[in-house]
């Protein structure tokens, strides 16, 4: 049963417009969440992160925002670039017990 | 500047067959994990550790065994292999739970084939 969805397998977007990757979770419990990035062969890279005290985390290009009741959340990258071709899991956790719960990815490709 | 090392990057195996994964860190992280990606499924968690001489199950442990000897060393193995354990595994460490500005560290992978 996974807890942590990412019900856009891929998505494409053109060079220097706006990606928007959505995740969406069930367990009320999670607390903490974060991006991870990955690119083929090589391992997830962390990204950005957000703890449920806030609704939005910006970090350069990459902004994370939370809806908590619609226990949603969001990531935007502006503006896409041809290295941010990837796929971006999204996972979460609890403080009470600190594993993480990943979603499924999302397959980003950006285009010239 | 190693970060997380997994060796090997790639295996193939017969059925029944044993093997021993390799995840080796340099940031002295007391906490490190073992992970399996299947398509559509996302990461999900084997075993883990919360320090050396530690380990305990995570999601998806049923065939698999670790252990944690030393801090850097964390070895995940598999005593009969079956193809349903054809995959990619990936090891990651942190300080801690891997949140704030702490997250976990993955290695490169590696794949495995069960014949």
């Amino acid at each position: 049963d996974q807890q942590v969805k990412q019900n856009s397998p891929s998505l494409s977007v053109q060079e220097g417009r706006i990606s928007i990757l959505n995740c969406d979770y069930t367990n009320s419990m999670f607390d903490y969440f974060l991006w991870y990035k990955k690119y083929p062969a090589e391992g997830p890279t962390f990204l950005i992160s957000i703890s449920s005290i806030k609704d939005k985390n910006e970090d350069g290009r990459f902004t994370v925002f939370l809806n908590k009741s619609a226990k949603h959340l969001s990531l935007h990258i502006v503006p896409s670039q041809p290295g941010d071709s990837a796929v971006y899991f999204c996972a979460a956790s609890g403080n009470s017990w600190g594993k993480l719960q990943f979603g499924a990815g999302t397959q980003v490709v950006v285009t010239p | 500047n190693a970060g997380v090392t997994q060796t090997p990057k790639f295996r193939v195996l017969k059925t029944g067959q044993s093997m021993t994964l390799l995840c080796a860190q340099d940031m002295n992280h007391e906490y490190m994990y073992w992970y399996r990606q299947d398509p559509g499924m996302g990461l999900r968690l084997i075993h883990y550790s919360v320090g050396e001489g530690t380990t305990a199950k995570g999601e998806v442990p049923d065939g698999y065994n670790v252990s944690r000897l030393k801090k850097q060393n964390f070895l995940l193995g598999l005593e009969s292999a079956a193809p349903s354990q054809t995959s990619v595994y990936f090891c990651a460490s942190s300080y801690s739970w891997g949140m704030g500005n702490q997250p976990q560290h993955f290695g490169d992978g590696t794949r495995l084939s069960i014949l």
